[in-house]
């Protein structure tokens, strides 16, 4: 079946502009994740989503980012007044019950964010 | 201490031996444990999830040691396929659809 999508690929903005990632997440899974992974770095959580709310945004960096999900699917995650220190990759995960109970977690490619 | 830790590596291993890594947390709440692989500019792919009384996939075994809070991962017969970095993951919080927290990773490389 269908995995998590992510668009863009990639994308390359200038200082100060705001960009607009999305994911997609595998269809009947309730539970959404963003983290982003810098060069050489771990997996760093952003936000989580169960259905549209999100009960832990504790990973946002900054108020210049954010993040919305609606209808219980498409989530977006929005980076205002970009900074060199926002260039990362985007990765996004959505999750299931796996056999065991546990929670399981799918990523998508991600977005390549290079901000110049 | 950070929450989850692993030896970076790198593991240089000849193809057809035996390899393990650990992985410590430390939040002794920690219900959920996972194993990823990540090849260079992809995204991380669940290996497996790893269960309190140790579980087996093909070549791959995962334990979990509840009292010294780590978790393994052993490869057996290593192919040159094997080759990425493996990540450790940790749902700290101890509830069950939230973060998880992922260890930097363990690089390795299989040779011919």
């Amino acid at each position: 079946g269908a995995g998590v999508s992510q668009s863009p690929s990639n994308k390359v903005t200038e200082k100060g502009k705001d960009v607009e990632l999305r994911c997609d997440p595998i269809s009947g899974h309730t539970a959404l994740y963003w983290y982003r992974q810098s060069l050489g770095q771990g997996l760093e959580f952003l936000i989580y989503f169960q259905g549209n709310s999100a009960p832990d945004k504790s990973g946002l960096p900054s108020d210049r980012f954010s993040a919305e999900r609606t209808g219980g699917s498409v989530s977006t995650l929005t980076i205002q007044r970009t900074q060199q220190e926002d260039s990362a990759v985007y990765l996004c995960a959505s999750s299931s019950i796996g056999t065991s109970g546990n929670h399981e977690q799918y990523f998508g490619p991600g977005t390549r964010l290079t901000v110049t | 201490r950070k929450e989850v830790e692993q030896d970076p590596g790198p593991f240089n291993v000849p193809e057809g031996a035996t390899v393990a890594f650990n992985c410590t947390y430390s939040n002794s709440a920690s219900q959920s444990f996972f194993w990823y692989r990540q090849d260079c500019r992809k995204e991380p792919k669940l290996l497996m999830s790893v269960y309190s009384s140790g579980n087996e996939d093909g070549r791959f075994t995962a334990q979990l040691n509840r009292a010294s809070q780590y978790i393994s991962l052993l490869i057996r017969d290593s192919k040159l396929s094997d080759s990425a970095t493996y990540l450790c993951a940790v749902n700290s919080r101890g509830f069950g659809n939230e973060k998880l927290t992922f260890g930097t990773g363990t690089r390795l490389t299989i040779i011919p």
